[in-house]
């Protein structure tokens, strides 16, 4: 079973800090995904890394994927009273069931104003 | 353009009860996924279908579970003599394509069963 684990699990932050979130697992994933969930709702999808070492942008959110493609990072600069939520990544398997998806425990952001 | 609806958003059932919920993809969407989450856990993957076809059921425990997506009509997942155990949020998730081929899950907000 892959496992994807995420840190912090928890970070209050002040607005207008910058932060880091990490997903890191021992195992390959074809893709890694980055939902954003809020309290009583479901993950919304933020971005898609396929590549070795790709980094995409959403305003202010950047996201790399991991040369070896095992680990991604979420920095956001400037960070928002909106940018709270539970952050999840998620990893695609390969091969026959690349339909799973293996969602890590996420990364609860606070922040405050 | 609604996206996927999950009823009911809370359903809470005594023990041995059974609980259905529903789930209505995005129109014209043909894959729906249900995924649990506990607490303190991520969401974990349960069961694939496509209409009238289940493709991969490993997630989902073999006894008391059953889900189904019929034709016509919502997909169900049916969880028959609830546990506390069972007690969680199930979330379902549609897609026009197989996701993994570039083709992202839209989730539903879920249906919050307790279990009392």
């Amino acid at each position: 079973t892959q496992l994807l684990e995420q840190s912090p699990q928890f970070l209050s932050i002040q607005e207008g800090e910058n932060l880091t979130v990490y997903c890191n697992s021992s195992s390959v994933f074809s893709s890694l995904q980055w939902y954003r969930q809020e309290p009583g709702e479901g993950p919304v999808l933020l971005v898609t890394v396929v590549t070795g070492g790709e980094v995409k942008k959403l305003k202010r959110l950047t996201f790399q994927f991991g040369d070896a493609r095992k680990d991604s990072s979420l920095h956001i600069t400037a960070a928002q009273p909106g940018d709270t939520g539970l952050y999840l990544c998620a990893g695609v398997e390969g091969g026959g069931s690349n339909y799973k998806l293996t969602f890590g425990k996420g990364t609860l952001l606070t922040v405050n104003p | 353009n609604a996206g996927v609806m999950q009823n009911p958003r809370h359903l809470v059932r005594r023990r041995g009860q059974e609980a259905r919920l529903r789930c209505s993809p995005v129109k014209g969407h043909s894959h729906v996924y249900w995924y649990r989450q506990l607490p303190e856990e991520g969401l974990k993957f349960m069961v694939y279908l496509q209409k009238e076809n289940i493709i991969d059921e490993s997630g989902m425990p073999k006894e008391r579970f059953s889900a189904e997506f019929p034709k016509e009509g919502p997909s169900i997942l049916r969880i028959q003599q609830v546990v506390r155990g069972d007690s969680a949020a199930y979330f379902c998730a549609s897609s026009p394509r197989r996701t993994g081929d570039n083709s992202p899950l839209h989730f539903g907000n879920g249906t919050r069963l307790t279990v009392t």
